[in-house]
């Protein structure tokens, strides 16, 4: 199983639908979970932290499942601009001072209007 | 002022060059990191050091060497540019890092990459 799994898409949803990405992580000992986006031929960047009990934050809705290891993103009334391709991020949990974060391969989404 | 910076933005170079990449953070940070995005979009890590000292050394050829004068400095050394060097190499920073830091102390900032072509 790999480390950081997500579905790569493209999902291609029209404008002010909702969608949702899943994301898995093999590592029971993560601890730190994150949401990154990236822009075509930008840097990633944090689009949220994810919380044990889950987080909002507007219109983006944060999960986390520890049992089943998986990490879920909602977004509501979706926006042109919210097409990017979205990172599932899990620190590496190797503790020690070696842990560092893994980036799933990224879900690309394309809004439509 | 950019938190992550790095340099240069664009190389384009010849195969067995030496090339370096500079990357400087003003957030004061003490965790800094190298990765790699190839031309999948898969975005790997090579590098990590804290406070100046290595931490995280990824499975990477040794033609890759990175170098921390400071903590708010780290650099990629490239030697011998192969064909398969060719990626987007990113610089990044974090407060800190470990499993016991809070959770906002782990999010890593991105320099904007540098894209190395080697021809």
């Amino acid at each position: 199983r790999k480390e950081v799994e997500q579905d790569p898409g493209p999902f291609n949803v029209p404008e002010g639908a909702t969608v949702a990405f899943n994301c898995t992580y093999s590592n029971s000992a993560s601890q730190s979970f994150f949401w990154y986006r990236q822009d075509c031929r930008k840097e990633p960047k944090l689009l949220m932290s994810v919380y044990s009990s889950g987080n909002e934050d507007g219109r983006f809705t944060a999960q986390l499942n520890r049992a089943s290891q998986y990490i879920s993103l909602l977004i509501r009334d979706s926006k042109l601009s919210d097409s990017a391709t979205y990172l599932c991020v899990v620190n590496n949990g190797k503790g020690g001072g070696a842990d560092g974060l893994t980036f799933g391969k990224g879900t690309h989404l394309i809004i439509q209007p | 002022d950019t938190a992550v910076s790095q340099t240069p933005k664009y190389l384009v170079t010849q195969m067995g060059n030496d090339k370096s990449i500079k990357c400087e953070q003003n957030l004061g940070h003490d965790t800094m990191y190298w990765y790699k995005q190839d031309s999948k979009k898969f975005l790997k890590i090579m590098f990590s050091y804290n406070n100046k000292e290595l931490i995280i050394n990824e499975t990477v050829p040794n033609r890759f060497s990175p170098k921390s004068p400071d903590k708010a400095h780290l650099n990629l050394h490239i030697n011998s540019l192969e064909l398969g060097d060719s990626a987007v190499y990113f610089c990044a920073s974090s407060q800190v890092v470990g499993l016991a830091a809070p959770l906002a102390k782990n999010i890593q900032y991105f320099g904007a990459g540098t894209r190395l072509s080697v021809l």
